[in-house]
């Protein structure tokens, strides 16, 4: 079966330093690797996707994955945190069906001044 | 472009109530159509998929029905509501692909039993 773990539920920055927020991913085939982000009330809203083109992918607000399938990891990094990028993070595999996709518990982002 | 749509926004409900949720999608045919359920500390939860009209697939037994009267409409329901049902439903849809095809999502409803 497919799934992933997200090793922090929390993860505390200052403004300005790097964001890591760290995966890993259990998959019986070459999996498709998602990241989506979601602000308290909000729907979630898509970071990044890897499908195996290349393995570091770039998102949306700076973000970036590397996918590493010696360490079945998918961490998700930024340079610099800034204040609007504290939200929920959820990292996704796509399930063994066609259509679903199994979600991580998600890891809570605060950027303090 | 694409955009999803969900209503209500916020719904306070009594338990033994009905439910009807609606989610629409613009600028697409023929999507895949998702139900999750997020409920708090636990994640998402794939509750229905359809991949056509009148097409569902239930992927959790419980006490919710969803139904999908026109390509682009999908509605949750439910006869009576428990109070485990309270949570926040996020519709999504996707191009209708194989394993693996991003799905886009709703600004969601939350939902509460008392």
């Amino acid at each position: 079966a497919q799934s992933v773990t997200q090793l922090d539920s929390h993860v505390s920055v200052s403004e300005g330093t790097p964001v890591l927020l760290r995966c890993n991913y259990s998959s019986s085939y070459s999996p498709s690797l998602f990241w989506y982000v979601q602000h308290p009330n909000k729907g979630l809203q898509l970071l990044l996707k890897y499908t195996s083109a290349a393995t570091l992918v770039k998102g949306i607000n700076g973000f970036e994955a590397e996918f590493k399938k010696s360490e079945t990891s998918f961490h998700l990094t930024k340079p610099s945190a800034h204040m609007s990028d504290a939200a929920e993070y959820f990292c996704v595999v796509s399930g063994n069906s066609g259509y679903a996709l199994n979600f991580g518990k998600g890891t809570s982002l605060l950027v303090t001044p | 472009s694409q955009t999803i749509h969900q209503w209500p926004a916020t719904l306070v409900q009594p338990v033994g109530s009905p439910l009807s949720l609606e989610c629409t999608v613009e600028g697409t045919s023929n999507p895949n159509l998702y139900w999750y359920r997020q409920a708090a500390g636990r994640g998402l939860q794939l509750l229905f998929y359809s991949v056509g009209i009148g097409q569902i697939s239930s992927e959790v037994p419980q006490n919710l029905s969803a139904s999908r009267p026109q390509d682009r409409q999908f509605i949750l329901s439910s006869k009576k509501l428990l109070l485990s049902d309270s949570g926040f439903y996020l519709c999504a849809w996707s191009t209708s692909g194989g394993r693996g095809e991003t799905q886009y999502f709703g600004p969601g409803t939350r939902l509460l039993v008392l």
